[in-house]
């Protein structure tokens, strides 16, 4: 069964203090990889996809890559806006619907 | 271009009724996918239709329905409601024709069963 698992659950992190947040899964031929942002009370916001391993995409102060078994989401010098629920996801076999891991928060604090 | 809409952006329903909710995707995209959001369980996606055709559905019972029109727009519906169906309601959309499909999320329908 197709599975992804993000860690850690939570994360505290004061500005500017950099990190990464890991997304680990278990399927049978990748065929992409997708970030989502989502602040409380509102819908996730599309971030990045990754199609294949060694591959890399930056956003602002959000940079993602991707391995064979895994995509990390570092953070350089996080601001208190960068405070947000981050979700990663993987197609499912059909292609057409997402399997969303259960999210890391993080908090940056000033 | 204006985002992915829903309607109506919150409900309170009482445990046996039902309820429909609505989704207008961005123009031009032909996909349209449900999930439901909850503390517990995360993001579970409930099903996908694309020109009018469902072409995926999630592991949620027959209470939970769903439809598309002509022009993309669709609609989810849960009968009988029970307590355990509080939840965020969350439309995608997509264009739908090349995979992996990113898929762009709407602001939710908050749902609360009383």
């Amino acid at each position: 069964e197709d599975q992804v698992t993000q860690s850690p659950e939570a994360l505290r992190l004061q500005e500017g203090e950099s990190s990464s947040l890991n997304c680990s899964y278990t399927v049978s031929g990748l065929r992409g990889l997708f970030w989502y942002r989502q602040d409380p009370g509102k819908g996730p916001e599309f971030l990045f996809t990754l199609y294949s391993a060694g591959e890399e995409k930056e956003k602002e102060r959000l940079k993602a890559t991707l391995t064979k078994k895994e995509s990390f989401l570092h953070i350089t010098a996080p601001k208190p806006e960068d405070s947000a629920t981050y979700l990663c996801a993987v197609p499912d076999q059909a292609g057409t619907a997402l399997i969303f891991g259960k999210g890391t928060t993080l908090s940056v604090s000033s | 271009k204006a985002g992915v809409t829903q309607t109506p952006r919150y409900l309170i329903k009482t445990r046996g009724q039902q309820v429909t909710l609505s989704c207008s995707p961005i123009s031009g995209h032909r996909s349209v996918s449900w999930y439901q959001q909850t503390p517990g369980q995360g993001l579970q996606f409930l099903f996908e239709y694309f020109s009018e055709t469902q072409r995926n559905k999630g592991n949620f019972p027959g209470r939970f329905s769903g439809r598309q029109f002509s022009n993309s727009r669709s609609e989810m519906n849960v009968s009988t409601l029970e307590l355990g169906d509080s939840a965020l309601y969350l439309c995608a959309s997509s264009l739908g024709t090349v995979s992996p499909y990113e898929q762009y999320f709407g602001p939710g329908t908050r749902l609360t069963v009383t």
